[in-house]
């Protein structure tokens, strides 16, 4: 499968861990995107990668989140502290130029 | 607030009709629009994308049409197939943005055998 992967598919955590997802884009792509999607709403951006370097982020990415790409290519997102208001799913997505493949997201349940 | 929306929440269709969504934005300088279809528990699959200098794009039993006059945005299928029921979201990009796209809250597509 050459698409956009995401792990882990599913993550169950307790109210004040942290947790940290992976996403792999399609391999050509240098853009990268996450985005958080909750149930009944359209994904929102939260921040974009060109390469290593984190060109754009929401004011939805608060201190507690931090997302990376060291190498231009994997990238990981992790929030710290968790909240249930962060239930959701984290969506991530690559480019060559402006359209954006999705991955399958990784569904975060906080309890 | 959202300057993407949809004016029908959910769509019921037969199977072989045309389907029609719309999509209303309210930023002029929006450069960029896409569909997505996204199935329950599944990330937005591509469907069509289009940019602001054309007002029409046509793909495999898909089309978009653009009318910068009214901002607004539709998708039609053609023949709709039961295996297109899912959720429909449209999605814009500024023109001044690195790539981020603000989407829409979605319509729910139904096909009825």
């Amino acid at each position: 499968d050459t698409g956009v992967s995401q792990n882990p598919r599913h993550k169950i955590t307790k109210r004040g861990q942290n947790v940290t997802f992976r996403c792999d884009p399609i391999s050509e792509h240098n853009r990268l995107y996450w985005y958080r999607q909750t149930l009944g709403q359209g994904p929102e951006f939260l921040t974009y990668f060109q390469n290593e370097a984190q060109l754009e982020k929401s004011r939805l990415l608060s201190d507690r989140f931090s997302a990376e790409r060291p190498k231009g290519s994997f990238s990981t997102l992790e929030i710290q502290r968790t909240e249930q208001g962060d239930s959701a799913m984290y969506l991530c997505a690559s480019s060559l130029v402006e359209t954006q493949y999705f991955g399958p997201g990784t569904r975060l349940l906080v309890l | 607030g959202e300057s993407v929306g949809l004016h029908l929440p959910t769509l019921s269709v037969q199977e072989g009709d045309n389907s029609i969504i719309n999509c209303a934005y309210s930023n002029s300088a929006s450069d960029y629009f896409i569909w997505y279809k996204q199935e329950s528990g599944k990330g937005p699959q591509f469907i069509i994308d289009i940019r602001s200098n054309m007002d029409k794009r046509q793909g495999q039993r898909v089309t978009v049409l653009l009318n910068k006059t009214v901002k607004h945005l539709s998708l039609q299928i053609a023949a709709t197939q039961p295996g297109d029921s899912a959720v429909y979201f449209c999605a814009e990009k500024y023109g001044g943005s690195q790539g981020n796209l603000i989407f829409g809250k979605g319509t729910k597509l139904s096909v009825k055998p």
